[in-house]
């Protein structure tokens, strides 16, 4: 039974520039969404993705912006790269939008310089 | 917005010694659920808690979804070393498929 998967591991880019993420959810799920956990903290919610729509979204900017393909896999894009954009982003995968758990992939650790 | 507040923030413990932590809102969740996560990883789901009053065991974990729905309790029997980790609480919203709101977390040393 194939888990959630993220690549890449790691990721380093320069203040200014753009990323993307990628995210396989755990066979039988269809729904994605992505956190961001800082050093320390929680992981705090981004958004999350359902029949390729995005349907609720955290308190962050539209610099975050997300895709989810029929396979439902999905991806995480971040325009103009802050420092404090630095995180871990983790992906969690659902059966959803009934009630149930969300499954944690291990993360991409993104340092912006 | 909401926010979980989770104590305490770390134990340091001795091998074999039961472990409590918990977990409080002001605001009402439907779901409850509490994971573990080892350095550089993500986070493993340990039990997930859908009614207020509910009891749930997974092994030497035991979790309550509290009775007014704004709290949750986490308890670990006899501790051994693979229970190091930090332990966050996240309440879900509309059934817990969609946002889920951590807690800060519980960092659990224990000593053999």
């Amino acid at each position: 039974d194939a888990g959630v998967t993220q690549s890449p591991t790691h990721l380093i880019k320069t203040r200014g520039q753009q990323v993307t993420l990628r995210c396989s959810p755990k066979s039988g799920h269809d729904t994605v969404s992505w956190y961001q956990q800082a050093l320390g903290q929680g992981p705090q919610f981004i958004f999350q993705y359902y029949e390729e729509e995005e349907r609720q979204r955290g308190n962050f900017p539209d610099r975050f912006s997300g895709h989810q393909f029929p396979n439902y896999s999905s991806e995480l894009n971040v325009n103009a790269l802050l420092l404090g954009d630095s995180a871990l982003y983790l992906c969690a995968s659902s059966l959803g939008p009934h009630p149930g758990e969300q499954y944690f992939g291990p993360g991409t650790r993104l340092t912006v310089t | 917005g909401q926010q979980l507040n989770q104590s305490p923030q770390s134990m340091f413990i001795q091998e074999g010694e039961d472990v409590s932590m918990n977990c409080t809102s002001s605001s009402i969740f439907n779901t409850w659920l509490w994971y573990k996560q080892d350095p550089g990883e993500g986070p493993v789901l340990l039990i997930a808690l859908y009614k207020a009053g509910e009891l749930t065991s997974n092994g030497r974990l035991t979790a309550q979804f509290g009775t007014t729905r704004k709290d949750s309790f986490l308890n670990i029997s006899a501790s051994i070393p693979s229970d190091v980790g930090i332990y966050f609480c996240a309440g879900g919203t509309q059934g817990g498929s969609e946002k889920l709101v951590f807690g800060k977390g519980t960092k659990l040393t224990v000593n053999p």
